[in-house]
């Protein structure tokens, strides 16, 4: 069965700084999704950023991006200029790709402070 | 187009009651998923429907949980004889193809 292991349940961050949140996954397969998704107090879950395990580039959206190791099944997150609103749970999740859907495998999440 | 709209917000039972929980999927989204978040935990996932069809239910728990998607009108999740232990926010999600969920606010549901 796969995995995501999140080993850092909290981090901190001060602003305008670079914070990273790691994650590692445990799988068989070659082909899936890694996310990295958002969940500030108000409960809604954001996808922040998404990468397909066939590409070798990693992904980027705007301040976020990932550093995707898959031989080391580790797909790290990178916040760049950090803003209070940056603040929220991160979770890591794993999907496996393809002809139909399949469900989305979570980690248990890192908390993110923000420190003005 | 309004997002993945999930009803009640919070909801509150005691100890054998019946809980609905609600979930409008995004306009032309066919795939619904339901997915549980015990405190301090990942979601986790629960079932996945088609209009009319269960697809997968390998983490429903195999007694007083069901869902259902009918061909008219929300997704329904129904827990029957709710335990403190179903104590869980309860998300939903939809999706269009398999590249991406967009997910509800999720429903509180807290057994008294």
């Amino acid at each position: 069965a796969q995995t995501v292991t999140q080993s850092q349940p909290e981090m901190s961050v001060q602003e305008a700084e670079t914070v990273t949140l790691s994650c590692t996954y445990d799988t068989s397969e070659s082909d899936y999704y890694l996310f990295w998704y958002k969940q500030p107090p108000s409960r809604q879950m954001i996808l922040v950023i998404r990468q397909e395990a066939y590409k070798q580039q990693n992904a980027t959206e705007n301040r976020f991006s990932v550093n995707f190791q898959k031989a080391a099944k580790s797909f790290s997150l990178k916040i760049s200029d950090s803003q209070l609103g940056d603040a929220a749970m991160y979770f890591c999740a794993y999907s496996l790709r393809n002809s139909g859907n399949t469900p989305l495998v979570f980690g248990k999440g890192t908390r993110l402070s923000v420190i003005a | 187009n309004a997002g993945v709209m999930q009803n009640p917000r919070h909801l509150v039972r005691r100890r054998g009651q019946e809980a609905r929980l609600r979930c409008s999927p995004m306009k032309g989204h066919s795939h619904v998923y339901w997915y549980r978040q015990l405190p301090e935990e990942g979601l986790k996932f629960m079932v996945y429907l088609q209009k009319e069809n269960i697809i997968d239910e390998s983490g429903m728990p195999k007694e007083r949980f069901s869902a259902e998607f009918p061909k008219e009108g929300p997704s329904i999740l129904r827990i029957q004889q709710v335990v403190r232990g179903d104590s869980a926010a309860y998300f939903c999600a939809s999706s269009f193809s398999e590249e991406k969920l967009f997910f509800g606010s999720g429903t509180q549901l807290s057994v008294l």
